[in-house]
Parts: C-alpha cells; structure tokens; sequence
C-alpha cells in the first residue's frame, strides 16, 4: 500500500515549457486534490476532484489543468511555464470531500527559469 | 480572503518542556479544524482533529474556541522528534481547506 504517489520528485523547466505532474492513489479514494506550497504562505488549493469524472477550480487555478484519468489517478498540467508557477506542489487524497484530508503525496519540486 | 494566522516562530524549547502554539481564524462559518506537522522538505501529515470539546492524542492536546475563533496545541513532554513546523488547519470539507503558514517548533538536547 504504497498511499499517494507523484512523479517526477524534481523538475526544472524553461519559461513557456509544458509538463504535467503525475498522482495515483490506492487506497479507492474517491476524492483528489492538487496544492502548491510557496515560501512564507499556507498550502493553496489549485483544482480538486470530488469523485471519478469530475473536477472544480480551487483557489489559484490560472495557468494550470488537470484530468482525473480514473479513480486512482489525477494529473496536473501547466501549458506554459512561467517563474510564478515556481513551488512545491502537493497531491493528496481523501475518503470524500468531507472526510479529513489525511493523505498527501511527496511532492513535485518545480523551478520555472 | 479567508485567514489563518499563525505565530511563524520560531519556538526554541528544551526537551521535556510544554510547549502551546495558538491560532486565530477570520471565518466564522468554519465547521472542521485540525492540526497538521510538516517536516522540512516533506509532506504534510494531519496530527489531529480539533473538537469543540477539546480532545486529547498521547501528548497532544488541542483546544478550539469558537467565540473567539481561535485553535491551540499543547505539546507536553516535547522530544527531539517533535521539531517541525506546526500548521493550522480551517475549513468546511476538504475542498474548502484554509492553511496557515505554520508555526516552527525546535526542540533542543
């Protein structure tokens, strides 16, 4: 029971690149959600999935994308990089939306040139 | 904007001190209330929940305050392994979470 997952660990990108961050869960959550963590600010809420086939804008969703692909697994896509989207970002997972948020990934460190 | 506010520390204590961290909240609508550490470089990991009643984990105990709209942590015994920062956590639903910047806590030998 490997929990939250997220690939890659590290990424460096140039202004205007694309990516996308990967999530899988396996615990059949059925709720998902992407975070970025920023220096000197609390976690912030970008997009999150309710349940399988459905997603809503959180607090910051400009510049960013997402697909939950199936039950186990939800990804984050930036069309085009720029420094602002610099930062730690988080997935993590829940029972439901209201069940505590017990369950984050590693996290992805990106640095946007 | 929802707020959490949050002494940024840091909190220098020696081991086997008593430690209290306090947090205040502007949402009066807030319904769910938790604590969570998050080690450097790493993830967050939820501590515990925060109850009306006030509740108890081991040498953790959390108070919440609705009228004056606040949340605190009482580390008693602190260890080494207690250093991390401490966020604070308000919300209704874990889609409608508000995070604090956290609250650093050193434990010195």
């Amino acid at each position: 029971n490997a929990g939250v997952t997220q690939t890659p660990k590290f990424q460096v990108l140039k202004t205007g690149q694309s990516m996308t961050l990967q999530c899988a869960q396996d615990m059949n959550h059925n709720s998902m959600y992407w975070y970025r963590q920023d220096p000197g600010m609390g976690l912030r809420l970008i997009y999150y999935s309710a349940s399988e086939g459905t997603t809503d804008k959180g607090e910051v969703p400009n510049g960013y994308n997402v697909s939950r692909l199936n039950k186990r697994e939800f990804s984050l896509r930036l069309e085009s990089a720029a420094p602002s989207q610099t930062s730690v970002y988080f997935c993590a997972s829940s029972v439901s939306v209201a069940t505590p948020l017990e369950f984050f990934g590693p996290g992805t460190r990106l640095t946007v040139l | 904007r929802k707020e959490v506010e949050q002494d940024p520390g840091p909190f220098n204590v020696p081991e086997g001190a008593t430690v209290a961290f306090n947090c205040t909240y502007s949402n009066s609508a807030s319904q769910s209330f938790f604590w969570y550490r998050q080690d450097c470089r790493k993830e967050p990991k939820l501590l515990m929940s925060v109850y009306s009643s006030g509740n108890e984990d081991g040498r953790f105990t959390a108070q919440l305050n609705r009228a004056s709209q606040y949340i605190s942590l009482l580390i008693r015994d602190s260890k080494l392994s207690d250093s991390a920062t401490y966020l604070c956590v308000v919300g209704a639903g874990s889609y409608q979470l508000t995070f604090g910047k956290g609250t650093k806590l050193s434990v010195i030998p």
